[in-house]
């Protein structure tokens, strides 16, 4: 089975800032990438899917890269309500695993 | 617009059993594959199952296969979980979400629509 993993775990970050969260998966899984965030209580929400497509009615500011192994999901200018956890997911077989998650909160 | 609205979350003991129930409304949903995806408390997302937008066939992570099924019925646009055998780690919100791109034997582009979930507690 592929494993995803997810850095940093957590990341203290003020409103305007630049983040980066970095996800990897443990054999080649192409471009079959997606990325969700969750607030607390709520169910997720896809941001971004095959890796840098961006989800209709996702603000511009959330953008994906990478291919192969290697992924970031990069929030441009964070604004208050990008408060929460995030997490990466491999598409490319089954079991679709889903990283351990990212939490951002206030710095 | 699209919903999804699970049922049949609970307290059950140990060794028990518990039906769970997804209604999908506002879109053609014999044309979706669909998922669950359960979250134990204070801990992160875990695919649990998919099936086939006909389905004829069902995936599942390995810590349930034996014990729970997946199906559905798309005359009624609804998903059933039936688990039987349920252990304490099985204790969490189960969500109800709705496949992007599939085929063969992967979905591409994520769980796009998601329900407010359904909480499971397996206590004694």
């Amino acid at each position: 089975d592929i494993q995803m993993t997810q850095s940093p775990s957590s990341v203290s970050a003020s409103v305007g800032d630049r983040v980066t969260i970095t996800c990897r998966a443990s054999q080649e899984i192409s471009f079959w990438l997606s990325w969700y965030q969750q607030k607390p209580g709520k169910a997720p929400k896809l941001l971004i899917y095959a890796a840098s497509s961006l989800q209709s009615g996702v603000p511009s500011r959330f953008s994906g890269s990478g291919y192969g192994t290697q992924f970031t999901l990069t929030i441009s200018s964070l604004q208050p309500e990008d408060f929460a956890t995030y997490y990466c997911q491999q598409g490319n077989t089954f079991p679709p695993a889903f990283g351990p998650g990212t939490k951002v909160d206030f710095k | 617009e699209v919903q999804l609205v699970e049922s049949g979350g609970g307290l059950v003991q140990p060794g028990g059993s518990l039906r769970l129930s997804c209604a999908a409304s506002g879109f053609t949903f014999s044309s979706y594959w669909m998922t669950w995806v359960r979250q134990a408390p204070g801990r992160g997302l875990e695919w649990v199952a998919t099936i086939k937008l006909d389905g004829s066939e069902e995936y599942y992570v390995d810590s349930v296969k034996g014990r729970f099924t997946l199906s559905r019925d798309n005359a009624k646009n609804s998903m059933n979980l039936q688990m039987t055998n349920l252990r304490a780690e099985d204790t969490a919100v189960y969500y109800c979400a709705r496949e992007g791109y599939c085929s063969g034997s992967a979905c591409y582009s994520g769980s796009d629509n998601w329900g407010q979930g359904t909480l499971v507690i397996v206590s004694s």
